[in-house]
């Protein structure tokens, strides 16, 4: 299975910065990567796939880039609404796998 | 729009089974693969299986592999899944996901969640 690590796995930060994720794959994974965002006591939710494209109705403060081994997902200006889990997932092959996870919390 | 409704946790003895159902809604279901995806309590988010939309093809993680089940009822628009054999580490809130799918690559993501049913395994 390609295993998938991010970094870091919490990360402390306040409204108005910018913000960057990284998601490494075992192997390379082309441009097969989403990412998502999870709240506590909530279902994931699809910010980016394709490694760089917004999902509808996800605001333009996130961007994802990277294609291979090495993926970033950046809030260029961190809301308030912000503060959650964020996880990546490849989906190169049929078993698909998810990176541990970033909290972001509040400096 | 799209809803996906997970029921059929619980509480459950190791060695016990348990069968979920995901009630879909609001897109052709008949039309999509469907996922399961779980989340140990404090825990990351892990694959669990995925079928095919008529069923004919079925993905399991290895974790799973022989112990669960998953299956649909497209005249229900229902997905399932049978597990059985269950461990005090299957305990998790367990999703239902709509799957999207992606030309060119063997997996696909997820464009939709349920909100979760939430299985426990302890005696």
């Amino acid at each position: 299975d390609i295993q998938m690590t991010q970094s870091p796995s919490t990360l402390s930060a306040s409204v108005g910065d910018r913000v960057t994720i990284t998601c490494r794959a075992s192997q390379s994974i082309s441009s097969w990567l989403a990412w998502y965002q999870q709240k506590p006591g909530k279902a994931p939710k699809l910010l980016i796939y394709k490694a760089s494209s917004l999902e509808s109705g996800v605001p333009s403060r996130f961007s994802g880039s990277g294609s291979g081994t090495e993926f970033t997902l950046t809030i260029s200006s961190l809301q308030p609404d912000d503060f959650a889990t964020y996880y990546c997932q490849q989906y190169n092959s049929y078993f698909l796998t998810f990176g541990g996870g970033t909290k972001v919390e509040i400096k | 729009q799209v809803q996906l409704v997970e029921s059929g946790g619980g509480v459950v003895q190791p060695g016990g089974s348990l069968r979920l159902s995901c009630a879909a809604s609001g897109f052709t279901f008949s039309s999509y693969g469907m996922h399961w995806v779980r989340q140990a309590p404090g825990k990351g988010l892990e694959w669990v299986a995925f079928i095919r939309y008529d069923g004919s093809n079925k993905y399991y993680a290895d974790s799973v592999k022989g112990r669960f089940t998953i299956s649909r009822d497209n005249s229900k628009n229902t997905l399932y899944l049978q597990m059985n054999s269950l461990r005090a580490e299957d305990t998790a809130v367990y999703y239902c996901a709509k799957d999207y799918p992606v030309a060119g690559t063997g997996g696909d993501y997820f464009d939709y969640w349920g909100q979760g049913t939430l299985v426990t395994v302890s005696s």
